[in-house]
C-alpha cells in the first residue's frame, strides 16, 4: 500500500512569503494530485502531475518520479491562500487514491 | 462540462436515522470512491467500486453501505450502526491517472 507523507503539518507565513509544501510517497505511481480545502469548504483539485512541473497562477507543482517526491509552491502568498493542502497518490491502475494528512497553511497579513 | 456532483453540501440528521449521500459523475469513469474526513485528520477510504454492480470495503466500511447500479451513480448510505457519523464525506472518480473530486458533503448528526 502506498504511504503518502506530507510536511510540514502546519505552516504559518507572512503575506508575500514563498511557501513550499512537500509530499513523499512509497510506491511508484503514474500521477500525483494536489488538492486544496478551505476551512469548512469543499475540495478543489489544483494539479495532477505525471512528471516535471505545472504552473497555475501563483501555484507551482513539481514532481520527481525517481525520488518519489512532489512539492507545491506558492509565490507571493496571500491570506486567501490559507487552506489545507492535500496530496494524493494511487497504488496502481484504478486502485483507490491514498491521501496525505494535509498541510494546514495560514497566511497572515 | 464533465464532473462529479455531490449533494447536498450540508446535511443534518437526527441520531438513529439512516441518510443517503448522493454522488453522480458524467465522466464515464469506471472507478468511484467514498472517503471520510474527521477534523484535523486525513481522508480515509470507506468504500470503492471499480465496475458497475461491484464494490469493495475500504478501511472504515463499518456502519456504511453503497450500491453501484449505474456507472454514473455511487450513493453512500450512512446507517444508524455508524457510531460517529458526523464528518465530511468526499466522493471521487478515476480512470487511469485522471481523477475528479466532488465538493463534499458535510454531515452533522444531532
Amino acid at each position: 500500500k502506498n504511504e503518502v507523507e506530507q510536511s510540514p503539518q502546519n505552516l504559518t507565513a507572512q503575506e508575500g512569503e514563498f511557501i513550499t509544501i512537500n509530499c513523499s510517497y512509497s510506491v511508484g505511481i503514474s500521477a500525483l494530485h494536489w488538492l486544496q480545502q478551505h476551512p469548512g469548504g469543499g475540495i478543489v483539485s489544483l494539479f495532477m502531475l505525471s512528471s516535471g512541473k505545472k504552473k497555475h497562477g501563483r501555484l507551482i507543482a513539481t514532481i520527481n518520479i525517481q525520488e518519489k517526491h512532489s512539492s507545491l509552491h506558492i509565490t507571493a502568498s496571500h491570506p486567501r491562500d490559507s487552506a489545507v493542502y492535500i496530496c494524493a497518490a494511487p497504488n496502481s491502475g484504478n486502485t483507490p487514491l491514498v491521501f496525505g494528512k494535509g498541510t494546514r497553511l495560514s497566511v497572515i497579513a | 462540462d464533465g464532473g462529479i456532483t455531490q449533494s447536498p453540501k450540508y446535511l443534518f440528521r437526527k441520531e438513529g436515522q439512516n441518510v443517503t449521500l448522493s454522488c453522480e459523475q458524467n465522466l464515464n469513469h469506471d472507478a468511484m470512491y467514498w472517503y471520510r474526513q474527521d477534523p484535523g485528520q486525513g481522508l480515509r477510504l470507506i468504500y470503492y467500486s471499480q465496475i458497475v454492480n461491484d464494490f469493495q470495503k475500504g478501511d472504515i466500511a463499518e456502519g456504511y453501505s453503497v450500491s453501484r447500479e449505474k456507472k454514473e451513480s455511487f450513493p453512500l448510505t450512512v446507517t444508524s450502526a455508524q457510531k460517529n457519523p458526523t464528518a465530511f464525506y468526499l466522493c471521487a472518480s478515476r480512470r487511469d491517472t485522471e481523477a475528479f473530486f466532488g465538493q463534499g458533503t458535510r454531515l452533522t448528526v444531532v
